[in-house]
């Protein structure tokens, strides 16, 4: 039983250049998110998914978009990256009693 | 809009000490209130999680309170020892609890228990 996992764990981007990250949980979650953690901010909601087929903005959502390809992944995609987008993003889904979290994607962009 | 503050934003203690950490909350409408602890370069280990009709819980040498009704939280952790060092993240879950809601975190305390 995995729980959450990450993939890039690390990646380093260009200004201009778009990725993906990649989550996926194997607990049966219906829900998932994406937050971004940044020093002096604590961890803010990006994006989330209620179900499969579904998902809706968070806290800051400008720059990113979200696919929840299935029950398991919810993928979250930079299109034109920016330096401002350096962060630590970190995928979490939820049953009804609390969320559980990935390990991270750290991300920096030059 | 939804606000968590945690106090201290760091603390250095002995070994063995017991203490506490604080949260506060704007909005008492939650759901639920769940403490995380995240190791340097870490994600997040959830600890506790107190459903919003309850009062408090308990993990080994860990407590959790909760009072909705004045929006605050305490984290109490007995003995101390130096494993527990690391940061404390108190996150609140808003509205009937479904599972689009996401969490609301605070800052987090910075602990250092000092061997």
């Amino acid at each position: 039983n995995a729980g959450v996992t990450q993939t890039p764990k690390f990646q380093v981007l260009k200004t201009g250049q778009s990725m993906t990250l990649q989550c996926a949980q194997d607990m049966n979650h219906n829900s998932m998110y994406w937050y971004r953690q940044d020093p002096g901010m604590g961890l803010r909601l990006i994006y989330y998914s209620a179900s499969e087929g579904t998902t809706d903005k968070g806290e800051v959502p400008n720059g990113y978009n979200v696919s929840r390809l299935n029950k398991r992944e919810f993928s979250l995609r930079l299109e034109s990256a920016a330096p401002s987008q350096t962060s630590v993003y970190f995928c979490a889904s939820s049953a009804r009693y609390g969320q559980y979290f990935g390990p991270g994607t750290r991300l920096t962009v030059t | 809009k939804q606000e968590v503050t945690q106090i201290p934003a760091a603390l250095s203690v002995p070994e063995g000490e017991n203490l506490v950490l604080n949260c506060s909350f704007t909005d008492s409408a939650i759901y639920n209130l769940q403490w995380f602890r995240q190791d340097p370069g870490k994600g997040l280990t959830s600890l506790l999680l107190i459903q919003s009709s309850q009062r408090e819980q308990t993990s080994g040498r860990l407590n959790a309170s909760l009072d909705k009704s004045s929006g605050r939280s305490t984290l109490y952790i007995a003995a101390s020892q130096p494993g527990d060092s690391a940061t404390y993240l108190c996150a609140v879950r808003g509205g009937s609890g479904g599972g689009a809601d996401g969490l609301t975190f605070g800052k987090g305390t910075h602990l250092i228990i000092q061997p």
